[in-house]
């Protein structure tokens, strides 16, 4: 079965950074377009960063562009978000989900990332 | 910027049929804008209920259906059961990187 598994969050302070790993398998990965969603407490939901199956094309939210770096490496299955300049709004719990005709399909259970002094 | 509207709340009684709406602020939802929908009950990640505006994921209950209906899209459900009690996202997508969640709609059955 499909699963997704994060890691990797925490607690930064402002202007700090995160990576964020997402451990994939039970599908071919390698064939799968990948995103990251991301949830403040109490909040709705919020679409940050998209990536083709193959990594040459990405794709951000204006809230990140030029702060996150999504990547990921097809021969360890494994998805990455490195979060720089980070800011009390990037809060969040962060959820990878696979792609799906442009929505998601399977979502893994998220990693919290806090930005707090 | 656009925004996308759901209903901040609904309530429908067991075994009762409801519809929730999902708008744009930008003008009609069409099928250009590929809506989808998610469930996420309480301490939950979201779990994908329809995509592509119409289509069924594999687990998802026959009683939800997806459609566009005056200008947005439309999730019906269709004989409610309480384990349906959760919050629901609509997702618009207008670009390949402007993807935007509505606010959300709790569906209270009662």
């Amino acid at each position: 079965q499909v699963q997704l598994v994060e890691s990797g969050g925490g607690v930064v302070q402002p202007g700090g950074s995160l990576r964020l790993s997402c451990g994939a398998s039970g599908f071919t990965f390698n064939t799968k377009n990948m995103h990251w969603v991301r949830q403040a407490p109490g909040a709705g939901l919020e679409w940050v960063a998209f990536i083709k199956y193959d990594a040459k094309k990405t794709y951000y939210a204006d809230s990140v562009r030029g702060r996150f770096t999504l990547s990921r490496d097809n021969s360890k299955n494994t998805l990455y978000l490195q979060m720089s300049s980070l800011r009390r709004e990037d809060t969040a719990l962060y959820f990878c989900a696979t792609d799906k005709d442009w929505g998601f399909d399977y979502w893994g259970q998220g990693t919290l990332v806090t930005v707090s002094a | 910027q656009a925004v996308v509207t759901q209903e901040p709340s609904v309530t429908v009684s067991p075994g009762g049929t409801v519809t929730l709406t999902c708008g744009s602020t930008t003008g009609d939802v069409t099928r250009g804008h590929f809506a989808s929908w998610y469930q996420q009950k309480a301490g939950q990640a979201p779990r994908a209920v329809i995509y592509d505006t119409t289509n069924k994921h594999p687990w998802t209950p026959a009683r939800f259906s997806g459609s566009l209906f005056g200008g947005k899209s439309v999730l019906t459900l269709s004989g409610a059961q309480p384990e349906d009690e959760a919050d629901y996202f609509c997702l618009l997508s207008y670009d390949t990187s402007w993807r935007i969640f509505g606010g959300g709609t709790k569906l209270t059955v009662l």
